[in-house]
């Protein structure tokens, strides 16, 4: 099994349907991210949460809302999806190494979302 | 705006050459580095990292160099492989455990 699970791996949804992307980690990592991949802007962080009782925004979080519901699993939920929330949507956990200070990241395989 | 930058989408060069993908960030307060690889399908996988007490790290093939005055990092792949291609993203923290900041990637093609 992938250590970063991400379901599903496809998705066509229409305008104004709510959607929930779920990501599971098998890592035991503390800290996980959403982040969307678009052509031509690369990473951009949507949301973060460093333990099951933080969430915190990212880059661009407007019309994206999270769940933390354990430290295995994070959902991210678009309530009314719109044309441009289409795009490769990624799961990441990450663990702080504190020798190094530095801070791997393993992401999930993708999600593709299109909003039609 | 975009606090790391990649300004090449794309790169190609042949078999057994040096790969020299580009990194700019505005952002005085990153102090780590990182480069990822993804392959289509798949989620980008970490493959070097630098810290700013450091100006290079090398791990095989892969050279990492930052410049901090000048605000800026690259990666030397040599000799580059058909299997390397693929996009390469840059990303920097701001401190130990700070969530990374991607670039835009760069889409490397190496032709055999």
């Amino acid at each position: 099994d992938a250590d970063v699970t991400q379901t599903p791996r496809n998705r066509i949804t229409k305008t104004g349907k709510r959607i929930m992307l779920e990501c599971s980690q098998t890592k035991g990592h503390d800290r996980m991210y959403w982040y969307r991949q678009d052509p031509g802007l690369g990473l951009r962080l949507i949301y973060y949460s460093f333990d099951v009782k933080d969430i915190n925004k990212g880059e661009i979080s407007d019309g994206y809302s999270v769940s933390r519901q354990a430290q295995a699993k994070f959902s991210l939920s678009l309530e009314s999806a719109i044309p441009n929330q289409t795009a490769l949507y990624f799961c990441a956990t990450s663990d702080f190494d504190k020798g190094t200070g530095l801070e791997g990241y393993t992401f999930g395989s993708g999600t593709r979302l299109t909003v039609v | 705006d975009q606090q790391v930058k990649q300004n090449s989408p794309s790169l190609s060069v042949q078999e057994g050459r040096i790969s020299i993908l580009n990194c700019d960030y505005t952002n005085s307060m990153f102090d780590y580095f990182l480069w990822y690889k993804k392959y289509p399908a798949e989620g980008p996988t970490f493959l070097i990292s630098i810290s700013s007490i450091k100006d290079k790290n090398e791990d095989g093939r892969f050279t990492v160099f930052l410049n901090k005055s000048a605000k800026h990092l690259s990666l030397h792949i040599v000799p580059s492989q058909p299997g390397d291609s693929a996009v390469y993203f840059c990303a920097a923290s701001a401190y130990q455990g700070g969530k990374l900041i991607f670039g835009q990637g760069t889409e490397l093609s190496v032709k055999p």
